[in-house]
């Protein structure tokens, strides 16, 4: 699975776009970039995942360049319940069954 | 919906004894994990299940591991002789196989104190 790189933490107030970077300039062809985020200790959840389109779904949009070496993911109006670790994990999708190797993540702090 | 549950949500236990670790998957999922975080660290995977056998495991699912589906529900971990270091929390996952996404859906965790 490809290497990815997020910013250690980030702000964002409340009610405002939280936008989360990701870089995985390793990215291969049939590999897909996968979102979870854990909010204190509790067990991580899967937000969203794309290959090279955008994606959107109730949670959150995916936007993945077109080289596919980078994707934002973005929380259109955060709430102080978005406050979680963000991580941002590559690996290979449709019929994937393998482990999640999950980095450092990014700490997202929403403000009142 | 649906979700993955954990039981005891906290254990705490003296070094070198066995502790069982519970776990109640997604009833039509196939695939099981147990992943495990050490307070301030990354989370971690340990082990993959299917077709009652371990698919994938860790360098950290040692002899002292041991993993069970015992009935049609649960999904257990076991640790034979705990140290110091088990001290976690540990998180069951499950998932469905098939063509979709397959995402991983991750219990609340069993927070194992072992003194």
């Amino acid at each position: 699975d490809a290497k990815t790189t997020q910013p250690t933490s980030m702000d964002c107030a409340e009610g405002r776009a939280a936008n989360l970077p990701c870089n995985h300039s390793t990215i291969s062809g049939n590999e897909y970039v996968y979102w979870y985020r854990q909010i204190h200790s509790q067990g991580p959840q899967y937000i969203i995942h794309g290959l090279k389109n955008n994606e959107t779904n109730e949670m959150a949009s995916l936007i993945i360049t077109e080289d596919r070496k980078s994707s934002t993911l973005i929380l259109p109006h955060a709430t102080l319940r978005d406050t979680a670790v963000y991580y941002c994990i590559v690996r290979l999708g449709s019929g994937n069954t393998g482990k999640l190797i999950f980095g450092q993540g990014t700490t997202l702090q929403v403000k009142p | 919906e649906p979700e993955v549950t954990q039981t005891p949500s906290h254990q705490v236990t003296q070094m070198g004894q066995e502790v069982i670790l519970r776990c109640v998957p997604i009833s039509n999922h196939l695939y099981f994990y147990w992943y495990r975080q050490i307070l301030g660290q990354k989370v971690e995977f340990l082990v993959s299940f299917y077709n009652n056998e371990i698919s994938e495991k860790s360098e950290i699912f040692d002899d002292q591991f041991s993993v069970e589906r015992p009935d049609g529900s649960n999904f257990t971990l076991k640790i034979r002789s705990t140290k110091l270091e088990d001290s976690a929390m540990y998180f069951c996952a499950s998932s469905y196989f098939g063509t979709g996404p397959n995402e991983q859906f991750f219990g609340p965790g069993t927070r194992l104190t072992v003194l």
